[in-house]
């Protein structure tokens, strides 16, 4: 059963348009949410992360909001830009017993398009 | 750039073959990450290092064995390779498992 979804495989965007990502989750246990953008034949790159006890963290053009009671998670891209098309992955971390690795769950991608 | 190189990129082996991909990190993390890449299933984690000799399971660890003699090395060992193990493979490091962790490039594993 996963733990964190996307539901969404596929997003396509105007440039300079807004791109709204979403993610749900299901384990009320994770405190900590990662974004990660990853383009082709590369590994996967930190985009921005919110703690549990936010509900919005803004980077630039990112911003990711998180809304804890309907465990869902969204990442903002204001303006879209060509250069942002690629997979963009939601994560999710729960607190750890000492010496674990508080391991990221991730959720399936969703891949953005950003058309000129 | 996080200092994660993952060894060989590309390889392509026969079925029943032993394979092992190397990680190594020039950051002395103390957790590395072993993770694969498949198509609607996202990353998936295999096995974790907390530290030297320090390895526990991850969420799909059946088929792979690790190892970490040193800091700056995780080894992914597939005992027996089969073909439902062909995936892309990232490493990942983290430096105190409690922020973001950074992601190797990646080595793409076709078993044949």
């Amino acid at each position: 059963d996963q733990q964190v979804k996307q539901n969404s495989p596929s997003l396509s965007v105007q440039e300079g348009r807004i791109s709204i990502l979403n993610c749900d989750y299901t384990n009320s246990m994770f405190d900590y949410f990662l974004w990660y953008k990853k383009y082709p034949a590369e590994g996967p790159t930190f985009l921005i992360s919110i703690s549990s006890i936010k509900d919005k963290n803004e980077d630039g053009r990112f911003t990711v909001f998180l809304n804890k009671s309907a465990k869902h998670l969204s990442l903002h891209i204001v303006p879209s830009q060509p250069g942002d098309s690629a997979v963009y992955f939601c994560a999710a971390k729960s607190p750890g017993s000492s010496g674990s690795a508080r391991q990221l769950t991730f959720g399936s991608g969703t891949q953005l398009t950003v058309l000129p | 750039d996080a200092g994660i190189t993952q060894s060989p990129r590309h390889k392509v082996t026969e079925t029943g073959t032993p394979v092992t991909l190397r990680c190594h990190q020039t950051e002395n993390h103390r957790y590395m990450y072993w993770y694969r890449q498949d198509p609607g299933h996202g990353l998936r984690l295999i096995h974790y290092s907390y530290g030297v000799k320090d390895t526990d399971k991850g969420e799909v660890s059946d088929g792979y064995s690790v190892s970490r003699s040193k800091t700056e090395d995780f080894l992914l060992t597939l005992e027996s390779a089969t073909s439902s193990q062909t995936s892309v493979y990232f490493c990942a490091i983290n430096r105190d498992g409690n922020t973001e962790a950074f992601f190797g490039q990646g080595t793409r594993l076709t078993v044949v």
